[in-house]
């Protein structure tokens, strides 16, 4: 098994652009997560996915969207990619059950200039 | 949102015990906790996880007071191989089969020879 897989890992965009950072999951998990990462500021959550065909606002939504294309993908999308979207994004999943853990993608790290 | 707050970094030698003790004073009587521990370039990965009392595996121990309002994750004879980012989560149902996962800042751990 494959686990969480992020693509790309790296992209470079301009002030303006814009993106999807895909995510996809092979261990038949319910539920779906993006989180970003600063320096200083640990994780904080964008947007999640309790279910195939829910999505729900996180800590930090704005600048963002979240398609829930079927139960093993969750992509997140910059339509118009501002400096302070500079971070690393993390995707993760997990089951529905209180005591599930949260599996982990190995991250894409996006810069905007 | 349940809140986190923990040591922003610990130093220890190679060979001590390590405790990291993570405050969540408004922690609801369902909530569960998760620790997590993350390397560079890496997503962050399940370390332990518990409800109350003391919860032990083949990495660490958690230990949780009755009321619950702290709790202290305990790594057994540091190596460098254990400097990480730890982070604590409280995971509190929020209805509707979704759930609130809510990092902290993380506290960054350096074992030194």
């Amino acid at each position: 098994n494959a686990g969480v897989t992020q693509t790309p890992k790296f992209q470079v965009l301009k002030t303006g652009q814009s993106m999807t950072l895909q995510c996809a999951q092979d261990m038949n998990h319910n539920s779906m997560y993006w989180y970003r990462q600063d320096p200083g500021m640990g994780l904080r959550l964008i947007y999640y996915s309790a279910s195939e065909g829910t999505t729900d606002k996180g800590e930090v939504p704005n600048g963002y969207n979240v398609s829930r294309l079927n139960k093993r993908e969750f992509s997140l999308r910059l339509e118009s990619a501002a400096p302070s979207q500079t971070s690393v994004y993390f995707c993760a999943s997990r089951t529905e059950l209180l005591e599930s853990p949260l599996h982990f993608g190995n991250g894409t790290r996006l810069t905007v200039t | 949102l349940a809140k986190t707050t923990q040591p922003i970094s610990m130093d220890s030698y190679e060979g001590q015990e390590v405790n990291i003790t993570c405050s969540h004073n408004n922690i609801a009587t369902n909530d569960y906790i998760t620790w997590y521990q993350q390397f560079p370039s890496q997503g962050p990965r399940f370390i332990i996880q518990g409800y109350k009392t003391k919860v032990t595996n083949e990495v660490a121990s958690l230990f949780i007071p009755a009321d619950r309002k702290s709790s202290t994750l305990s790594l057994p004879r540091v190596s460098l191989s254990d400097t990480a980012v730890y982070y604590c989560l409280v995971v509190r149902y929020s209805g509707a089969g979704s759930y609130q996962l809510t990092f902290g800042k993380g506290t960054k751990l350096s074992v030194i020879p």
